[in-house]
């Protein structure tokens, strides 16, 4: 079946430190890969996405590139704000296979002090 | 962007009893939602997959007569969780997706936490 594994957290950081938070899959067929991001009290965003091998999805910053090769799609940032604190999950659809239904990872939370 | 609301965000009730929560796609049409319960520092699991007009497609492991969906109009759906016990209480969130949108595009409403004591 798929699976989505993410680095547990919660992972603390000062204000501009680099963030990197790993995420590694498995997938029937050709997933398509997210990352999702809920603030405090609110709901998922799609931060990123991509959907086909070398793609690279970035947004507000962030970054992450889809590898094949090692199933993974590590997300990064290089300076983060303390706006950044919040949950991110990792995320993939595999289609057909699982008839198009968000399979998510356990989530990171990130605290990013001032 | 598209909008998801839920209500209500936040309910407590008694064991045994029933209670709704209400899902809204605000400026679109959902052809099919999702409800998802996500456990304490834990992910997201999916619950049922509901499309507008027809039945509720239930997860494996999910009591389909204790938590009941329906999909009535393409801008609601609700979630009613029937004879609830202390082991229902969780946040249960909904995500919409728009039918004119690419298969990815998920919008996700706020989530409501319920309390069952």
């Amino acid at each position: 079946g798929n699976s989505v594994t993410q680095m547990e957290g919660p992972v603390t950081l000062s204000e501009e430190a680099f963030l990197t938070i790993n995420c590694t899959y498995t997938a029937t067929g050709y997933p398509s890969l997210f990352w999702y991001v809920q603030y405090p009290g609110e709901g998922l965003q799609l931060l990123l996405k991509a959907t086909k091998a070398d793609d690279k999805g970035s947004n507000k910053g962030f970054e992450a590139t889809y590898r094949k090769e090692t199933t993974s799609f590590h997300l990064e940032k290089g300076s983060v704000q303390v706006s950044d604190s919040a949950v991110y999950f990792c995320a993939l659809i595999a289609i057909k296979a699982a008839g198009n239904k968000l399979t998510f990872g356990g989530g990171t939370r990130v605290l990013v002090k001032p | 962007g598209a909008v998801v609301s839920q209500h209500p965000s936040r309910v407590i009730c008694k064991s045994g009893t029933s209670v709704k929560i209400e899902c809204r796609s605000l400026d679109f049409q959902a052809t099919t939602m999702f409800w998802y319960r996500q456990f304490p520092k834990q992910s997201l699991m999916l619950m049922a997959t509901s499309n507008e007009g027809s039945k509720a497609t239930y997860e494996q492991g999910v009591e389909k007569d204790k938590f009941l969906i329906n999909h009535a109009s393409l801008t609601l759906s609700t979630l009613t969780v029937t004879s609830a016990h202390p082991e229902d209480s969780s946040f249960y969130i909904c995500s919409a997706r728009d039918g004119q949108a690419p298969f990815y595009e998920q919008y996700f409403g706020p989530g409501t936490r319920l309390t069952v004591t």
